[in-house]
């Protein structure tokens, strides 16, 4: 099994729709959580970290159950400019993996017109 | 420098052939990652780096694989005797401390390696 697990997707979403991804983290041991962005032949750029209580950035929600080991993240109103591929990333943060990230397969979106 | 620099870009190499990838981070940044991303997957981990000294090397596939970093700075992964799954885009992030509580990296845009 995989640390961390995504639904690949793709998810084609017309403009202005919301939707939501899901992620699954198998290592239950004190750690962070965050999402990435990768646009096409491009690097992974942080969108947001992910809090116990939840955390809102405008147009972006994300969500952690610890006890489910479940993240998850929604994007409200799409727009075309948010068309990537959207990486779930768990980084320890104890013993010699201290700071290592490890993340998701990623998750396709498309918004179409 | 402004962000962190990988080269080069791209690199062709034979099957068989010895390839070095350069990565230069943030200046004052002392954690250095090597991750590795093949078509249709997430990155994985290769190695990092505090300092001058490999702290975490657990993600090196085999011994063809080695990364050194002498003066804590500059960063060179070493691939010896290249094979084809060997392709795939190398990407390298740095921060300004493993411990960094911001979690957000700063990656590279990549070194894509082609094995033909």
């Amino acid at each position: 099994r995989k640390e961390v697990e995504q639904d690949p997707g793709p998810f084609n979403v017309p403009e202005g729709a919301t939707v939501a991804f899901n992620c699954t983290y198998s290592n239950s041991a004190s750690q962070s959580f965050f999402w990435y962005r990768q646009d096409c032949r491009k690097e992974p750029k942080l969108l947001m970290s992910v809090y116990s209580s939840g955390n809102e950035d405008g147009r972006f929600t994300a969500q952690l159950n610890r006890a489910s080991q479940y993240i998850s993240l929604l994007i409200r109103d799409s727009k075309l400019s948010d068309s990537a591929t959207y990486l779930c990333v768990v980084r320890s943060e104890g013993g010699t993996s201290y700071g290592k990230l490890t993340f998701g397969q990623g998750t396709i979106l498309t918004v179409h017109p | 420098g402004a962000g962190v620099s990988q080269t080069p870009s791209n690199k062709v190499t034979e099957k068989g052939k010895y390839v070095e990838l350069r990565c230069d981070p943030i200046s004052g940044h002392t954690a250095l990652y090597w991750y590795r991303q093949s078509l249709g997957q997430g990155p994985e981990f290769l190695i990092y780096f505090q300092g001058t000294g490999a702290a975490d090397d657990s993600g090196l596939p085999n011994d063809r694989f080695f990364a050194v970093r002498p003066e804590g700075s500059v960063s060179t992964l070493k691939i010896q005797r290249t094979e084809r799954g060997d392709s795939a885009v190398y990407l390298c992030a740095s921060s300004l401390t493993f411990r960094d509580s911001q979690g957000g990296y700063t990656f590279g845009s990549g070194t894509r390696l082609t094995v033909v």
